[in-house]
């Protein structure tokens, strides 16, 4: 089945710790994106990528970083200056300017 | 910048009515308007899309209208019912990026 897959789907970061979610599609789609949602608010982009290996940064890009190695995967790596990080983090991809999402990760710090 | 607005943040209705959830936008230079629904804990789904050139979208229960310069978009659902109770969210798409509203949290009684 074609889709987009994000894992894990819980995560708990120690303090001075980085952490890397994963997303991968095989729709072959171009265009990717990584959102952070807090509950009561909308979805604000972290970073997204338009082709392999070209990224730019979203809304609320700092403490997080990103790579666009293959054109399937876009991890995300939520780094020790993020001092908020707990919230649910999902991946998309766009095709013909429609999103696709994947079912999210839940961060969490211990 | 784009701001997308929904009201209202919550709706209760019981089994069986129809009702409407609306979405407004700032800036009117859209490519398209996108639907979704979001249940707890998950990523999200899209419902429909409609583009810029398009009136209104349909897909079983749900309609979909857009009014480009009034900056306005209502979600209809027909004869609701509580498999229906989720957070629907409308996006604005601009092209590179797509601007998310808070969302309704719908809420269907049986």
């Amino acid at each position: 089945d074609g889709g987009i897959t994000q894992s894990p789907k819980y995560l708990f970061r120690k303090e001075g710790q980085n952490v890397t979610l994963s997303c991968e599609q095989n729709l072959n789609h171009d265009a990717m994106y990584w959102y952070r949602q807090d509950p009561g608010q909308g979805l604000r982009l972290i970073y997204y990528s338009q082709i392999v290996n070209d990224f730019q940064k979203g809304d609320i890009a700092e403490g997080y970083s990103v790579s666009r190695e293959k054109k399937e995967s876009f991890p995300l790596t939520v780094t020790s200056a993020q001092k908020n990080p707990t919230a649910f983090y999902l991946c998309a991809s766009s095709h013909g300017w429609t999103l696709f999402f994947g079912s999210g990760t839940q961060l969490s710090v211990l | 910048k784009q701001e997308v607005t929904q009201i209202p943040a919550a709706l209760s209705v019981p089994e069986g009515e129809n009702l409407v959830l609306n979405c407004s936008f700032t800036d009117s230079a859209i490519y398209n308007l996108q639907w979704f629904r979001q249940d707890p804990g998950k990523g999200l789904t899209s419902l429909l899309l409609i583009q810029s050139s398009q009136r209104e979208q349909t897909s079983g229960r749900l309609n979909a209208s857009l009014d480009k310069s009034s900056g306005r978009s209502t979600l209809y659902i027909a004869a609701s019912q509580p498999g229906d109770s989720a957070t629907y969210l409308c996006a604005a798409n601009t092209g590179n990026q797509f601007y998310f509203g808070t969302g309704t949290s719908l809420t269907v009684i049986p």
